[in-house]
């Protein structure tokens, strides 16, 4: 089992419509969930954090963290087309490092 | 303004042909990590350094050199480059190990 899976997509979604990323992690005693946005061929930035169980919004963006299930999403509602990009999920580890899963591409159709 | 600078943005080479890809960050970051992104395969880290003249493997290591003699510069070196390391390079820093990531713009190597 990879420590952090993605779908890999793409996820297609049209314009307003709400996009749901799922994320799972295989190390119980992760403490910090990160979610990172990709345009193709530059640089990953940032979106969300979160540390505790339950829902952080942040404008359109919503991540859902529920330790006990070990799963970690990412809800962008009234989806625009310059969401399309990939969306990457990162855990921490018990190694003290950052995991990221492999990225889902979203696909927001016009 | 903060950030993390790598360069060259774009490098061809051949095989066996040395190189240095530079990285320098302003935000006086502890931690630096170098990450190559590969379809299917996500990010995976290369080498981290927790500070100056502390540096570590990462998950895949093979190939790759590292060094940190000062806190804002953490140069990636392929002695011996070869065509499975054809790969898009990011440099990163952060006040944590596991914690925010700060990428730089990234570095297209391919190795012919």
């Amino acid at each position: 089992q990879k420590e952090v899976e993605q779908n890999s997509g793409p996820l297609s979604v049209p314009e307003g419509a709400i996009a749901s990323l799922n994320c799972t992690y295989s190390d119980r005693g992760s403490q910090s969930f990160f979610w990172y946005r990709q345009y193709s061929g530059k640089s990953p930035e940032l979106i969300m954090f979160i540390y505790s169980n339950g829902d952080k919004e942040d404008g359109r963006f919503t991540a859902q963290l529920n330790k006990a299930s070990q799963y970690v999403s990412l809800l962008i509602r009234d989806s625009q087309p310059s969401d399309s990009a990939t969306y990457l999920c990162a855990v921490d580890n018990q190694g003290g490092k950052l995991i990221f899963g492999q990225g889902t591409e979203l696909s927001v159709k016009p | 303004e903060a950030q993390v600078t790598q360069n060259p943005r774009y490098l061809i080479t051949v095989t066996g042909k040395k190189l240095t890809v530079t990285c320098s960050q302003n935000m006086n970051h502890e931690y630096m990590s170098w990450y190559r992104q590969d379809p299917g395969l996500g990010l995976r880290q290369i080498y981290y350094s927790m500070n100056v003249e502390v540096t570590d493997k990462g998950d895949v290591p093979e190939g790759y050199k590292v060094s940190r003699k000062e806190k804002r510069n953490f140069p990636l070196i392929l002695e011996s480059p070869s065509p499975n390391q054809t790969s898009l390079y990011f440099c990163a820093s952060s006040y944590r190990l596991d914690g925010e990531q700060y990428f730089g713009p990234g570095t297209r190597l391919t190795v012919t």
